[in-house]
């Protein structure tokens, strides 16, 4: 089965850097990647995802890029904020229907 | 827009008791999936379904069972629970049509078992 691995588990920037968060993936089946961000006791938001068919996806200040020959793919936050602090899960999947397997989540702390 | 609801938000059981968690997905969303997530650990995949049928099996204990009904809506039924099951249980829902692959997470249900 898939099995995925996110590096690094804590990431401590200062406000207004960038910060970067990188898994690779073992499936070669997987098709979809998205990142998630949680809040201590609340639910995984999602805030970017890229398919595999796709290298880069920027959406204002957050950016993934995927490289599926190395299977590995990683998510950039640049200016970063005291609000983005949080944990954030990388996870892969084969289609639209099929279970989500997590990394094992990087603990974003961004220093004002 | 519509999210997904789950409910109770939070449950207290004593070990051997059972707990039944009850979701609602997205409107017109196809699939349904139920994590749980442990105290600092990613969500961990039990079992999902699609159009109401069992569609994948995760690490569900046999304790466990779920089932989706005609209003698509999902139950969780969890037995002689353990001090170990206690954790965050969310659902997610997602559709297979245009929209895509996005997996949508509800507020998550808190079990604690004592």
């Amino acid at each position: 089965g898939e099995n995925v691995e996110q590096h690094p588990s804590t990431l401590s920037v200062q406000e207004g850097d960038s910060a970067v968060i990188k898994c690779t993936y073992s499936d070669s089946a997987s098709n979809y990647f998205p990142w998630y961000k949680q809040e201590l006791g609340k639910r995984p938001q999602l805030i970017i995802d890229i398919r595999s068919n796709v290298g880069e996806k920027k959406d204002q200040r957050i950016a993934v890029t995927l490289n599926k020959t190395a299977k590995h793919f990683s998510l950039h936050i640049t200016e970063t904020q005291p609000e983005d602090s949080a944990v954030y899960f990388c996870a892969a999947t084969q289609t639209g229907n099929t279970p989500l397997v997590f990394g094992k989540g990087t603990r974003l702390s961004v220093i004002a | 827009a519509a999210g997904v609801i789950q409910s109770p938000r939070h449950l207290i059981k004593e070990k051997r008791e059972t707990a039944t968690l009850k979701c609602y997905p997205i409107p017109r969303h196809d699939t349904v999936y139920w994590y749980q997530q442990g105290p600092g650990q990613d969500p961990q995949f039990l079992i999902s379904f699609y159009e109401k049928m069992q569609s994948d099996k995760g690490s569900i204990p046999d304790r466990f069972s779920a089932q989706q009904f005609s209003d698509y809506h999902s139950e969780l039924n969890m037995s002689s629970l353990e001090l170990g099951d206690s954790a965050l249980y969310f659902c997610a829902s997602s559709s297979t049509g245009l929209a895509g692959y996005e997996q949508y997470f509800g507020p998550g249900t808190r079990l604690t078992v004592t």
